[in-house]
């Protein structure tokens, strides 16, 4: 079974543009969650996606935003990018049905240099 | 603010048995245990969960104590590959999950 696949492994923006980084997750997988990851701050939450839905939501500001399609693949998207938005993304993916509480696999990340 | 907490760092000789503890003095009735590890700049690779009884996989074995206010990861025998930077995590599922990483311990193996 294919793992969790982040799309591009690298990026180089300037500041002020947007990126679109793309997650697919490992088939079956309905849930989608994003982190970022910086050496400040560690690995922090973004936001879930269930079925298509934000489940449940970081503190981050509104220029990270995500979506999910129905084939349960997800992007998120960063506005008007800072340098501090500088990091290493991680998507990860698990299968969630109901309250249950399973595992979540995480994918190689996108690691975003903003110059 | 993460729920548990970690020894910043552990040595282990290889071919010997590490125990990473964690304490989770406010874990909550339905969350679970979860222990995840890091290797530098991958992304992290699940190892276990569990509740509240004792689990074990072909990785690791998670002991969890009767009062669930800590655990302990027991990777039975240690190898080079196993240094890396180890995460204590405790999580409830539904809507309300999500995974809320510490700063963890970097296991070093030693030859």
């Amino acid at each position: 079974k294919a793992g969790v696949t982040q799309t591009p492994r690298y990026l180089i923006k300037t500041r002020g543009q947007q990126v679109t980084l793309s997650c697919s997750p490992i088939s079956g997988h309905r849930s989608v969650s994003w982190y970022q990851q910086t050496p400040g701050q560690g690995l922090q939450f973004l936001f879930e996606y269930f079925s298509e839905t934000q489940r449940n939501k970081g503190n981050f500001p509104g220029r990270f935003s995500g979506r999910q399609f129905s084939n349960s693949r997800s992007e998120m998207n960063v506005s008007t990018l800072e340098l501090g938005d500088s990091a290493l993304y991680l998507c990860a993916s698990r299968f969630a049905q109901g309250t249950g509480n399973t595992e979540a696999f995480f994918g190689q990340g996108t690691r975003l240099t903003v110059v | 603010d993460a729920k548990t907490t970690q020894p910043p760092s552990m040595d282990c000789a290889e071919g010997r048995a590490a125990n990473l503890p964690c304490n989770h003095s406010t874990i909550s009735g339905n969350e679970y245990v979860y222990w995840y590890r890091q290797i530098h700049s991958q992304g992290p690779q699940y190892i276990i969960h569990g509740l509240k009884n004792n689990e074990t996989n072909e990785m690791a074995s998670l002991i969890i104590t009767e009062d669930r206010k800590s655990s302990t990861l027991i990777l039975p025998h240690a190898t080079l590959r196993d240094t890396a930077v180890y995460y204590c995590i405790v999580s409830s599922g539904g809507s309300n999950y999500k995974l809320t990483f510490g700063k963890g311990t970097l296991l070093t193996v030693n030859p």
